[in-house]
């Protein structure tokens, strides 16, 4: 069974396009979170939320919206999107105080 | 200043032989949480080892240990008996403050590893 599972596990888009990563836990965890990934394999997080409240929110352009519908689920959203924004995303969860889980990574590419 | 700070970018391990990796890191709480993940070629993130900033005994899992010098500000992950599945990035990263909520991990650079036959 997947712990933390993403789709799609890549995307290739053009710059300006609006597209959506979706992110599933069925850990039971109260928190998810979304990580990202440059280039140079450094790791930043974004956003977190917890219990369905954003609880973290990095210094991300506003294109970036995090959407949170039950516990299980953390969703991104990014809207017109720039050359920039080419990394991988990688969703995590955790239970309050312990490790986080992390799922496979979603590989954006934007030409 | 870097949070979190590893030193080794690359290091190459003859198989079967111990491997230390290096993490040095910077914070004024008293109550943080240090771990270590591990990225294979395959791109996924795997949780290794945590150590806390209260436990008193360096945390150990299986081949992994972690050489914990709190007046240092190490944690460093000891790999024993390498095996060429160890071949991956390594990342250390910090938990600031309590445990209570949302936690966020600072992470290091990274390690990249290879483990030679």
């Amino acid at each position: 069974d997947t712990a933390v599972s993403q789709t799609p596990k890549y995307l290739v888009t053009q710059m300006g396009n609006d597209k959506s990563i979706k992110c599933e836990q069925n850990l039971g965890h109260d928190t998810m979170y979304w990580y990202k990934q440059d280039s140079k394999k450094f790791l930043k997080i974004m956003f977190s939320y917890n219990n369905k409240e954003l609880i973290i929110n990095e210094t991300v352009p506003n294109r970036f919206s995090p959407k949170s519908p039950d516990k299980a689920h953390l969703n991104l959203h990014i809207n017109s999107l720039e050359l920039g924004d080419s990394a991988v995303y990688f969703c995590a969860s955790s239970r309050e105080g312990y490790e986080q889980y992390f799922g496979p990574g979603t590989r954006l590419t934007v030409t | 200043a870097q949070k979190i700070t590893q030193t080794q970018p690359g290091m190459f391990v003859q198989e079967k032989e111990a491997v230390t990796l290096d993490c040095t890191y910077d914070t004024s709480d008293q109550s943080y949480g240090l771990f270590w993940y591990k990225q294979p070629s395959s791109g996924e993130m795997i949780f290794l080892i945590y150590q806390g900033s209260y436990d008193e005994q360096n945390a150990t899992e299986g081949r992994y240990s972690l050489n914990f010098q709190k007046a240092r500000k190490s944690a460093n992950l000891v790999i024993s008996a390498s095996q060429l599945g160890d071949s991956a990035m390594y990342f250390c990263a910090m938990r600031e403050g309590p445990v209570q909520g949302a936690q966020k991990l600072v992470f290091g650079q990274g390690t990249r590893l290879t483990i030679n036959p």
